[in-house]
């Protein structure tokens, strides 16, 4: 299975809000509301923000939230911070016990 | 502290084999599934495969399929990735997590460990 597509690239200002998309197909993100986001930073293990399409485990700010339409799942950090500069990587199960993430997402902060 | 701390990386020869651990503390180990997850230089991330509490109950990836076992050791707290028939496309640094309420995962922090399969 092909990974899940999201923009090579996004960026804001801060305090702006930004959104990210994470396209996949009706096997895994649209049939499944098992999405989640990942934050990684530059040399570090990346770190789970988002499961269940939009909840977030503890500790991790309310400016990132999660939503889902179709095929297609969605990111948005709001209020931006210089910290939140890092790479973003969506995933998705996908049936038959496999796992898969999107190429990721390099957001800058301006 | 929760911790995961892998090892095990090298450079090996193309055909060759390795073995990663994965030393977990600071949980119950026994009362995770866990995953290995890799992510070649400059790219992103990829599943590898995901062991039940017990051991009896593992999934591979699909380009894995037949050459890496996952197995684990609830005594010693350690996860374990053995990989045989190693291929160029097999280099990354991978990550070994636990499982966060089925199908997401966690790397606690862990640095990962670098394979490198080279001639």
């Amino acid at each position: 299975q092909s990974a899940l597509t999201q923009p090579p690239s996004a960026s804001g200002s801060p305090g702006q809000s930004v959104t990210i998309s994470c396209t996949g197909t009706s096997s895994d993100v649209g049939g499944y509301n098992y999405v989640s986001w990942y934050q990684q930073h530059p040399g570090k293990a990346p770190k789970l923000m988002i499961y269940a399409v939009s909840k977030r485990p503890s500790g991790v700010p309310d400016r990132f939230s999660g939503s889902k339409s179709g095929n297609t799942a969605s990111l948005t950090v709001s209020g931006l911070q210089a910290e939140d500069e890092a790479d973003y990587y969506c995933g998705s199960y996908a049936g038959s016990n496999n796992l898969l993430f999107g190429g990721g997402t390099k957001l800058t902060v301006l | 502290d929760e911790q995961l701390v892998e090892s095990g990386g090298g450079l090996v020869q193309p055909g060759g084999s390795l073995r990663l651990s994965c030393a977990a503390s600071g949980f119950t180990f026994k009362s995770y599934w866990m995953h290995w997850v890799r992510q070649a230089p400059g790219k992103g991330l990829v599943w590898v495969s995901r062991i039940s509490t017990d051991g009896t109950n593992t999934a591979y990836a699909d380009y894995v399929k037949g050459r890496f076992t996952i197995s684990r050791d609830n005594v010693k707290n350690t996860l374990y990735l053995q990989m045989n028939s190693l291929r160029a496309e097999d280099t990354a640094v991978y990550y070994c997590a636990r499982d966060f309420n089925n199908w997401y995962v966690r790397t606690l922090g862990g640095q990962g460990t670098l394979v490198t399969v080279s001639s």
